[in-house]
């Protein structure tokens, strides 16, 4: 299983551009990038998911470089509702045997 | 989308009793689920896999006999904690896994049951 390595903290103010990184050196070739997000108190909430290059949805968007061995997951025009924990998760979805292995996560607070 | 229904969603137990918390896949079929446990200001921590129709495969350092698990259909996977003890307080999570392995996310996460053994 591939171990991922994030920030513990980062702090931001409303309105700005967020970007997380996440270093993931042992990444196999089968394996996904996705990025959750939890609140307290709930369940983890999926953000995006890639395998390489750029992916962007309605609320992120994920970079990823052609040796794959790091993401970045990018939150544009935060607000103060973004404060979470947001983690990220190397893995093959398609494989029954693979299991979700959560690293530290990165806290992210959001100021006014 | 994948939706995975947890149950309950707080429970609060006196020493020594035992409960179950229900995980339900709603919309889809999963032959394989997670059980998290997940402490203040700490990560998700992998409690077990269940297959369904088979034995829990449960990760080192948690304990068997005290967190049953019991995927008995496709759709749902319970975990009992028995005799608990305020020590297993904590908020426990399941995850599913589609059965066909096609949702563009691969796995749901439940909303998560907050448990207080007083």
């Amino acid at each position: 299983l591939a171990k991922t390595t994030q920030p513990i903290s980062m702090d931001s103010y409303e309105g700005q551009e967020v970007n997380i990184t996440c270093s993931h050196n042992n990444i196999a070739t089968n394996d996904y990038i996705t990025w959750y997000q939890q609140f307290p108190s709930q369940g983890p909430r999926f953000i995006i998911q890639g395998y390489k290059t750029k992916v962007t949805n309605e609320v992120a968007s994920l970079f990823i470089p052609a040796d794959r061995k790091s993401s970045t997951l990018s939150l544009p025009r935060v607000s103060l509702s973004d404060t979470a924990v947001y983690y990220c998760l190397v893995g093959d979805q398609y494989s029954s045997a693979s299991k979700i292995i959560f690293g530290s996560g990165t806290r992210l607070s959001i100021r006014p | 989308g994948a939706v995975v229904s947890q149950h309950p969603s707080w429970v609060i137990c006196k020493s020594g009793t035992s409960v179950k918390i229900e995980c339900r896949s709603l919309d889809f079929q999963a032959t394989t689920m997670f059980w998290y446990r997940q402490f203040p200001k700490q990560s998700l921590m992998l409690m077990a896999t269940s297959n369904e129709g088979s034995k829990a495969t449960y990760e080192q350092g948690v304990e068997k006999d005290k967190f049953l698990i019991n995927h008995a259909s496709l759709t749902l996977s319970t975990l009992t904690v028995t005799s608990a003890h305020p020590e297993d307080s904590s908020f426990y999570i399941c995850s599913a896994r589609d059965r066909r392995g096609t949702t563009p996310y691969g796995y749901t996460f439940g909303s998560g049951t907050r448990l207080t053994v007083v």
